[in-house]
């Protein structure tokens, strides 16, 4: 199986911060990397497919970027709606994969 | 606007089968992957597998001797089965939408199963 690793695995942040999550896969996953932001109790929701596509309702302070092993989320100004757990899933090889998510809190 | 509305029994004990099923509406089945993931306590995201309209599974190996996914098209539904279920697979199950069989758009609520032993 293809192992994800994230860093950090939380962070203190206050609004207006700009917030960067690193990603990493274990071999090569070329783009096929997505990002999704979960709250407690809620489903995990898509922000980014492919890397650095941004998911259709998704605010565009949020952006992903890289390729290969080495992926980036980045929100650019935090919002208070943005205090989640981030995850980061490959979908190059079944079975897909997720990491072991990013906490982001004040 | 696509919805998944997941129903299914909760508390289970262990030796027992764990059975859920995810609606959909506002979309089909077909022309997509659907796919069961689990969220351990306080643990990260487990992807169970996928099924298409015509059948098609793909399985976490991890859990292959124990899942079935399956779809009915006419219900517009499909379902998780995992037989033997122990106190380790007591998590949260969500169904979503596999879109071009590479990253999940659409999610159930989410179902909390407990398993006593």
């Amino acid at each position: 199986d293809i192992q994800m690793t994230q860093s950090p695995s939380s962070l203190s942040a206050s609004a207006g911060d700009r917030v960067t999550i690193a990603c990493r896969a274990s071999q090569s996953i070329a783009n096929y990397l997505n990002w999704y932001q979960q709250k407690p109790g809620k489903a995990p929701n898509l922000l980014i497919h492919a890397a650095s596509s941004l998911q259709g309702g998704v605010p565009s302070r949020f952006s992903g970027s890289g390729s290969g092993t080495d992926f980036t989320l980045t929100i650019s100004s935090l919002q208070p709606e943005d205090f989640a757990t981030y995850y980061c899933q490959q979908s190059h090889d079944i079975p897909f994969t997720f990491g072991p998510g990013t906490k982001v809190d004040v | 606007q696509v919805h998944l509305q997941q129903s299914g029994p909760g508390l289970l004990r262990s030796s027992e089968t764990l059975s859920l099923a995810c609606t959909v509406s506002g979309g089909s089945l077909r022309n997509y992957y659907w796919s069961w993931v689990r969220q351990l306590p306080g643990k990260t995201l487990e992807w169970i597998g996928c099924i298409d309209y015509t059948g098609n599974t793909n399985y976490n190996p991890s859990l292959n001797s124990r899942v079935t996914i399956s779809a009915d098209t006419a219900k517009n539904q499909f379902s998780l089965r995992l037989t033997s279920v122990t106190t380790a697979d007591t998590a949260v199950y969500y169904c979503a939408r596999l879109r071009s069989g590479v990253d999940l758009d659409y999610w159930g609520q989410g179902t909390l199963v407990p398993v006593s032993s």
